[in-house]
């Protein structure tokens, strides 16, 4: 198994250009995430997919959109980058294992919005 | 709401010596409760769990024990290597929150030869 893999590894945008950041994972789980992490700051959830076809909003979503069309893929869309955006992205797939979930994380995208 | 917090780093340790990162948290429930850790230029990995009250996770010579009376899960090791130098987040999931995860800030840890 791959695991969960994220495209780009590192995006450089201007401000006000649009992107997708790519996320897919090979394990069949249902649950799908997108963190951004900061400095000093941990990770903070941005949108969340229990299943295809059903996103939420998590921590932090403005300027991020996000769909489920399968369970293996779960695109982050920013809209109009904004130099807020700076951060590096986590996408995550979560496992069951009984009466919790154990999350698996991407390698990351470092993106630079000057 | 819920929230984690971790001892700040960072920690500079000799090689051999023992490693404690606090951690506390606040919520209501249940949470489990998670050790995350993220070697340089890496994406986070599930370093140990526990998921309820007095149960201790391990891992790697890592334990972690889930104290509700003091909403603790505080990261020890007897003797660290310099293998251990990382990042390490502590993080908690609440119960009926799916699989959403809220995380301390962090703790690098640095370990000398």
């Amino acid at each position: 198994n791959a695991g969960v893999t994220q495209t780009p590894k590192f995006q450089v945008l201007k401000t006000g250009q649009s992107m997708t950041l790519q996320c897919a994972q090979d394990m069949n789980h249902e649950y799908m995430s997108w963190y951004r992490q900061d400095p000093g700051m941990g990770l903070r959830l941005i949108h969340y997919s229990v299943g295809a076809g059903i996103t939420d909003q998590g921590e932090v979503p403005n300027g991020y959109n996000v769909s489920r069309s399968t369970t293996e893929d779960f695109p982050l869309r920013l809209l109009s980058a904004a130099p807020s955006q700076t951060s590096v992205y986590f996408c995550a797939s979560s496992l069951e294992t009984g009466s919790t979930y154990e999350q698996y994380f991407g390698p990351g995208t470092r993106l630079t919005v000057t | 709401g819920d929230s984690v917090t971790q001892m700040e780093g960072p920690v500079t340790l000799s090689e051999e010596a023992f490693l404690t990162i606090n951690c506390t948290y606040t919520a209501t429930g249940y949470p489990s409760l998670f050790w995350y850790v993220q070697y340089p230029g890496e994406g986070l990995q599930l370093l140990l769990k526990a998921t309820k009250a007095d149960d201790k996770g391990s891992n790697k010579g890592f334990e972690a024990t889930y104290r509700k009376e003091t909403t603790s899960f505080h990261l020890e090791k007897g003797s660290v290597q310099v293998s251990d130098s990382a990042v390490y987040f502590c993080a908690l999931s609440a119960a009926n929150q799916g699989g959403k995860l809220i995380f301390g800030q962090g703790t690098e840890l640095s370990v000398k030869p």
